[in-house]
């Protein structure tokens, strides 16, 4: 696509609900990066892909923190049982290559509420 | 590891006036420094970057940055602010052959008329 795209865009779930975020990259983009935006914080970096592997899911806050690529291009992030601390926005970016050098592009990203 | 700091959590400018917004890193070496801008329900755009060269770097909408090694800072500029540059700003620091950005915690600006 022509950038790149997240749904939903605002998510309202119960405490304890299982969530699964999407992320379609720019078409040819062999990374993905979700990110996390939590009120009033910088962005927290949760996992990167490059291709359909995950080499670094070192910030993944817990073990109900999941994800996974398929084909090379969309992406799930998957919040279990989840948790009002798990609120937050939360943003996919993509670039041509792990490390290109020219920043990312970012979605519009998922606002998640957990009530 | 890389981080950032951006001193100023909100900046209120008046329409026409020049705006900065500061940004301080920490790394060994040279890094790779990014500003992006956040409107309300965007994602981040990137305003301009800084690999090498020269320190003085011209992005899009008319912002400017500065890299100052000896400062390990790298401001953000822009000479008349516009209505439309109300948003949030985020400074990111970037590390040869490590594909994670480090943010800093944004500054938010608001435009008076």
């Amino acid at each position: 696509g022509a950038g790149v795209s997240q749904s939903p865009s605002n998510k309202v779930t119960e405490k304890g609900k299982d969530v699964e975020l999407r992320c379609d990259p720019i078409s040819g983009h062999t990374a993905l990066y979700w990110y996390r935006q939590s009120l009033g914080q910088g962005l927290e970096f949760l996992i990167y892909f490059q291709g359909n592997s995950a080499p670094d899911k070192s910030g993944l806050p817990s073990d109900r923190f999941s994800a996974e690529r398929t084909g090379g291009s969309v992406s799930t992030l998957t919040i279990q049982r989840t948790q009002q601390e798990d609120s937050a926005v939360y943003l996919c970016a993509s670039s041509s290559t792990g490390w290109d050098g020219y920043g990312y592009t970012f979605g519009s990203g998922t606002r998640l509420t957990v009530v | 590891a890389q981080s950032v700091t951006q001193p100023d959590i909100h900046i209120t400018v008046s329409e026409g006036a020049s705006l900065e917004l500061r940004c301080n890193y920490s790394y060994g070496a040279t890094p790779y420094l990014f500003w992006y801008v956040q409107s309300p329900g965007q994602g981040l755009q990137l305003l301009l970057k800084y690999f090498s060269g020269d320190t003085l770097v011209q992005g899009i909408k008319g912002f400017e940055a500065e890299f100052k090694r000896s400062q390990s800072s790298f401001n953000l500029r822009k000479p008349s602010v516009h209505w439309s540059d109300a948003a949030e700003y985020f400074c990111a620091v970037g590390v040869r052959n490590d594909y994670k950005l480090s943010f800093g915690a944004g500054t938010t600006v608001t435009v008076r008329a």
